[in-house]
């Protein structure tokens, strides 16, 4: 089956520590987008990849890294300088050049501790 | 930046009751795209309205679009417990290459 995996699934972290979410797509999609969702709120975007090797940074990119090393995979690592990262993370593709839907994972729920 | 917002942030209907959510947005769009999200769980894109187009329909879902007012709607007709959800409008701008979401409508399909 084709889709989007988030991983992991719940993720828990202390304070003061980086931590990476996986997103993985074998959609064969060229861009590929990192959002943050916080309760009974829309998503924000945080980072963009339209193709591997390049990203552009979205409205709250502020403590959060990325890398495009693959156009399967697009790891967000939010850093210890993130000040509020609980939150529910999102990760979506579409191929480029389109301007239709864009296909979501299941998301990863981040807790502080 | 949130470009859209949405009107109501909830609403309460019963089972087979139509239910119509609104959003309104501040720049220019490509075109304008409403998902679906059950609690907890990722997006799901519902249908897509381009610019230039006024009204479409999809199973019991309509969507219309008015670009001088920069606004959209989307009724759900006919509405069942399993539509039970929140809608999101999302507006795709000019450059074509990222989409900006509204804060959404929770709805709530009494059986």
């Amino acid at each position: 089956d084709g889709g989007i995996t988030q991983s992991p699934k719940y993720l828990f972290r202390k304070e003061g520590q980086n931590v990476t979410l996986s997103c993985e797509q074998n959609l064969n999609h060229d861009a590929m987008y990192w959002y943050r969702q916080d309760p009974g709120q829309g998503l924000r975007l945080i980072y963009y990849s339209q193709i591997v090797n390049d990203f552009q940074k979205g409205d709250i990119a502020e403590g959060y890294s990325v890398s495009r090393e693959k156009k399967e995979s697009f790891p967000l690592t939010v850093t210890s300088a993130q000040k509020n990262p609980t939150a529910f993370y999102l990760c979506a593709s579409t191929p480029v050049g389109s301007y239709n839907e864009q296909f979501f994972g299941p998301g990863t729920r981040l807790t502080v501790l | 930046s949130q470009q859209g917002e949405e009107d109501p942030q909830a609403l309460s209907i019963q089972e087979g009751e139509n239910a119509t959510m609104n959003c309104s947005y501040k720049t220019s769009i490509n075109n304008l795209q409403w998902y679906r999200q059950n609690s907890g769980r990722g997006l799901v894109h519902l249908i897509l309205i381009r610019s230039n187009e006024r009204e479409k329909h999809s199973g019991r879902l309509r969507v219309t679009l008015d670009t001088s007012k920069k606004s959209s709607s989307l009724l759900i007709t006919a509405s069942r417990a399993a539509d039970t959800a929140s809608y999101f409008c999302a507006t795709l701008g000019p450059a074509g290459n990222k989409l900006t979401f509204g804060g959404g409508t929770r709805v709530l399909v009494k059986p």
